[in-house]
């Protein structure tokens, strides 16, 4: 266990309803990522929170967004769902010490979001 | 897309057996890191390697680095059927980034 804890588990939404998804870090982790996983793909970055402010973004669009609370909980939003956004979501806090510059991560264990 | 790449995708091997999977990177890095995932769920860091490293252990795993040849590692000696899972390499090249590969699924037999 890792102290990550993310929810819901499992998500069932239709194609341009809107989503939100919440992680909770791991105790003195002031630094959260979120990832999407497709089926037989390794994890892909979407951005990264750091002392609530968004630390960086991968190449995705505008639609998906974020938030990093005082109490280093985090939420994904995600916007006028597509068919593509059907994923594994994780999110993965990393302590103070790693300030955010890619030290190891502690992974939530993921909520599953299905798009119909 | 991914910019790691890990190789074999799929590995199966009785119980016992040594497991090698082998990750490669096209840019220079600041550290490498193993994760393995059972069945879709959350990923479990294994080990961290700087880039000034060429080597670590832990238990059963060790890790190796070639910085020149832009490749590491991952040997699992005596696999267990509690080994199975996939295992992915990530690389980070000292930003806030962290660039993850496809993955080698490995299957361990009893």
């Amino acid at each position: 266990e890792t102290g990550v804890t993310q929810s819901p588990t499992h998500l069932i939404k239709t194609r341009g309803q809107q989503v939100t998804l919440r992680c909770s870090s791991q105790s003195g982790h002031n630094t959260v990522s979120w990832y999407q996983q497709a089926l037989g793909q390794g994890p892909q970055f979407i951005f990264q929170y750091y002392r609530e402010e968004e630390n960086g973004r991968g190449n995705f669009p505008p639609r998906f967004s974020g938030l990093q609370f005082p109490n280093y909980s985090s939420e994904l939003n995600v916007n006028a769902l597509e068919l593509d956004d059907s994923a594994l979501y994780l999110c993965a806090s990393s302590p103070e010490i790693a300030g955010g510059k890619g030290d190891t991560q502690y992974f939530g264990p993921g909520t599953r979001l299905t798009v119909l | 897309s991914q910019q790691g790449e890990e190789d074999p995708q799929a590995l199966s091997i009785q119980e016992g057996e040594n497991a090698t999977m082998n990750c490669s990177y096209k840019t220079s890095i600041n550290n490498l890191q193993w994760y393995r995932q059972n069945s879709g769920r959350g990923l479990v860091h294994l080990i961290l390697i700087r880039s000034n490293e060429r080597e670590k252990h832990s238990g059963r795993l060790r890790v190796t680095l070639d910085t020149s040849k832009k490749s590491s590692s991952l040997l699992i000696t005596a696999s267990r059927a509690a080994d199975t899972a996939s295992y992915f390499c990530a690389r980070n090249t000292g930003g806030f980034k962290t660039i993850f590969g496809a993955g080698t699924r490995l299957f361990v037999k009893a």
